[in-house]
């Protein structure tokens, strides 16, 4: 079943903050998050493990809650570069490995 | 030169015409995947292979059929389109284990 992420939009300013969110009513194993330019191929951000484990990179982190099956992704201090849809892709264990993403945020920072 | 390419990049064609979606990587991984990609649908699994002897059903695998010619290859066939099956195509690959998955530039395709 297909995660929801939310909010499905979101238009910042340079400089400020935004958080998204993915949630599965299914177990999960790991989440992984992509960004999207408009025309490209999706671009691999970071997979989050079973464990809350928090991981980051550089002003993006993210989060993962097995217990609450969610993960959400922070952008602090946004950068102009940051626009773009960011996609989570969930897969709940098991030798069948495949990820199942959600819709997708659409992240637009403005100068 | 890019690790995972697909061809074409961009296709017209007509309803119930025969078209294939090649895709190629010099990544050395086993695992190659088709999604296609709808406006505010997200990513969808149409079919994936684990090997060359293994190939699985995705979610929306109605309509498509697929070829995994070598450990390189994986082809995405539509025998007979139709316009619901215009969207854009993505093919992706992946080493053994939980890894990220890496796309290629995709294929846009438009079906008359």
């Amino acid at each position: 079943q297909q995660p929801v992420q939310s909010p499905q939009a979101v238009i910042l300013r340079e400089g400020e903050d935004a958080v998204i969110n993915c949630s599965s009513s299914k177990a999960l194993y790991s989440v992984h998050w992509y960004r999207q330019k408009h025309g490209e191929a999706p671009v691999f951000l970071m997979i989050l493990l079973k464990g809350g484990e928090q991981k980051g990179h550089e002003k993006i982190s993210a989060s993962f809650n097995e217990k609450k099956q969610q993960s959400s992704l922070y952008l602090t201090a946004s950068q102009l570069s940051y626009s773009g849809t960011y996609f989570c892709g969930t897969e709940g264990g098991g030798s069948n490995y495949k990820l199942t993403f959600g819709k997708g945020t659409l992240l637009t920072v403005n100068p | 030169d890019a690790d995972v390419t697909q061809t074409p990049r961009n296709r017209i064609t007509k309803t119930g015409k025969r078209i294939m979606l090649e895709c190629s990587q010099t990544k050395g991984h086993d695992r190659m995947y088709w999604y296609r990609q709808d406006p505010g649908l997200g990513l969808r699994l149409i079919y994936y292979s684990f090997d060359v002897k293994d190939i699985n059903k995705g979610e929306i695998s109605d309509g498509y059929s697929v070829s995994r010619q070598a450990q390189a290859k994986f082809s995405l066939s539509l025998e007979s389109a139709i316009p619901n099956q215009t969207a854009l195509y993505f093919c992706a690959t992946s080493g053994k284990g939980r890894e990220t998955q890496y796309f290629g530039p995709g294929t846009r395709l438009l079906v008359l």
